[in-house]
């Protein structure tokens, strides 16, 4: 149980162009999706929290009106990269919590690739 | 949310040798999670160890948690090729979690 897919894996796309990832709770429900990001050799930095049927929240730094989130049901969230420029490249990698208090656990999808051209 | 911090940066040992690394934190936590990280893949979830609990097991790994110290260690016994990855700790007190720089184990055959 608690497995966390992503879509796509891995994406090539140019200079200008959005990009739309989907990460997906396969086998519960999550009120509460988060997306990091993470560049080579370092660690992952949460770029925002989103939250079923409301507003994502989004982390000191990270500009909402380029990385629109949307999380429209208990089991799917997307990032979408808007005008996408080369200092975007990066791994993208989801996550879904499950529980509460003591047992609270994140369980985080495969990553996605983008490479901006 | 807040960081948890590992120690050490790097490990390399041989095949069959445990590794054990250890994980730091600020404040009071409801739970603390260990994480693994292959090179350019996801983060797979190890164990889970809540706050009332000292020591937890999950096949080769062994997780203990001191919260009067706030602090945490992973042990991988039996090391395989296999087990070279990134290992990262996550404290948690809310939802949110926050990265370290990770333990970078790498397996010798």
């Amino acid at each position: 149980g608690a497995v966390v897919s992503q879509h796509p894996s891995w994406v090539i796309c140019k200079s200008g162009t959005s990009v739309k990832i989907e990460c997906r709770s396969l086998d519960f429900q999550a009120t509460t999706m988060f997306w990091y990001r993470q560049f080579p050799k370092q660690s992952l930095m949460l770029m925002a929290t989103s939250n079923e049927g409301s507003k994502a929240t989004y982390e000191q730094g990270v500009e909402k009106d380029k990385f629109l989130i949307n999380h429209a049901s208990l089991t799917l969230s997307t990032l979408t990269v808007t005008s996408a420029h080369p200092e975007d490249s990066s791994f993208y990698i989801c996550s879904a919590g499950r529980g509460a208090g003591l047992t609270y656990e994140q369980y985080f999808g495969p990553g996605t690739r983008l490479t901006v051209t | 949310s807040q960081q948890g911090e590992e120690d050490p940066q790097a490990l390399s040992i041989q095949e069959g040798e445990n590794a054990t690394m250890n994980c730091s934190y600020k404040t009071s936590i409801n739970n603390l999670q260990w994480y693994r990280q292959n090179s350019g893949r996801g983060l797979v979830h190890l164990i889970l160890i809540r706050s009332n609990e000292r020591e937890k097991h999950s096949g080769r790994l062994r997780v203990t948690l001191d919260t009067s110290k706030k602090s945490s260690s992973l042990l991988i016994t039996a090391s395989r090729a296999a087990d070279t990855a990134s290992y990262f700790c996550a404290p948690s007190n809310d939802y949110k979690l926050s990265f370290g720089a990770g333990t970078t184990v790498t397996v010798r055959a």
